[in-house]
């Protein structure tokens, strides 16, 4: 069992760059969310989504993209990297009946964008 | 928004109770108190959450003050495993979940 996989673990970009971070989960968890950590500042929500195909956004979450076309799967994408979202990013998962009860994280990816 | 406040750092022996404490004094009546943890290089794990009355779990207890401006997440026996950075979390109306800076505890041998 698996649980929450995100992949790669670590990426360096250039400013406008852009590239996809990936989630998968394997519990057939309706809610999943991205969020990002940064010293300093608690984890804050980007987007999260409570089902295929229904995304909604967080606190912060301009120069992300979303998708959700299977229960599996929730990429996250950044289309034009800035300094500003060097970060761990962490993908979360949940039953949808305790959808912000309990999450399971994955591992994270580390994020420098130069 | 209301916030948390936890220590910065701790420090506990293995194999002795830990008392973490976490201030919300900002609380309302209808937020929920939720603690994660982190250990190095890994995701948050979540560890217990209460409303109102205490709640022990096979992991850790949750004490929460009767006013619900603090609340006390209590290891009983800790081990090296827990050493970690401890998060106390406030969900707010059932939805958004605000994220405390944590408490980091070492574990002494």
């Amino acid at each position: 069992n698996a649980g929450v996989t995100q992949t790669p673990k670590f990426q360096v970009l250039k400013t406008g760059q852009s590239m996809t971070l990936q989630c998968a989960q394997d519990m057939n968890h309706e809610y999943m969310s991205w969020y990002r950590q940064d010293p300093g500042m608690g984890l804050r929500l980007i987007h999260y989504s409570v089902g295929a195909g229904i995304t909604d956004q967080g606190e912060v979450p301009n120069g992300y993209n979303v998708s959700r076309s299977t229960t599996e799967d929730f990429p996250l994408r950044l289309l034009s990297a800035a300094p500003s979202q060097t970060s761990v990013y962490f993908c979360a998962s949940s039953r949808r009946d305790s959808w912000n009860e309990k999450l399971f994280f994955g591992s994270g990816t580390q994020l420098s964008v130069l | 928004d209301a916030k948390t406040t936890q220590p910065n750092s701790m420090e506990s022996n293995e194999e002795e109770p830990v008392h973490l404490p976490c201030n919300h004094s900002t609380i309302s009546g209808t937020d929920y108190i939720h603690w994660y943890r982190q250990l190095p290089s890994q995701g948050p794990e979540y560890v217990i959450h209460g409303l109102t009355s205490n709640v022990n779990n096979r992991m850790a207890s949750l004490a929460i003050a009767e006013d619900r401006k603090s609340s006390t997440l209590i290891l009983h026996r800790a081990t090296l495993r827990d050493a970690a950075v401890y998060y106390c979390i406030l969900r707010v109306n059932n939805r958004k979940l605000i994220w405390g800076l944590g408490t980091s505890l070492a574990v002494n041998p």
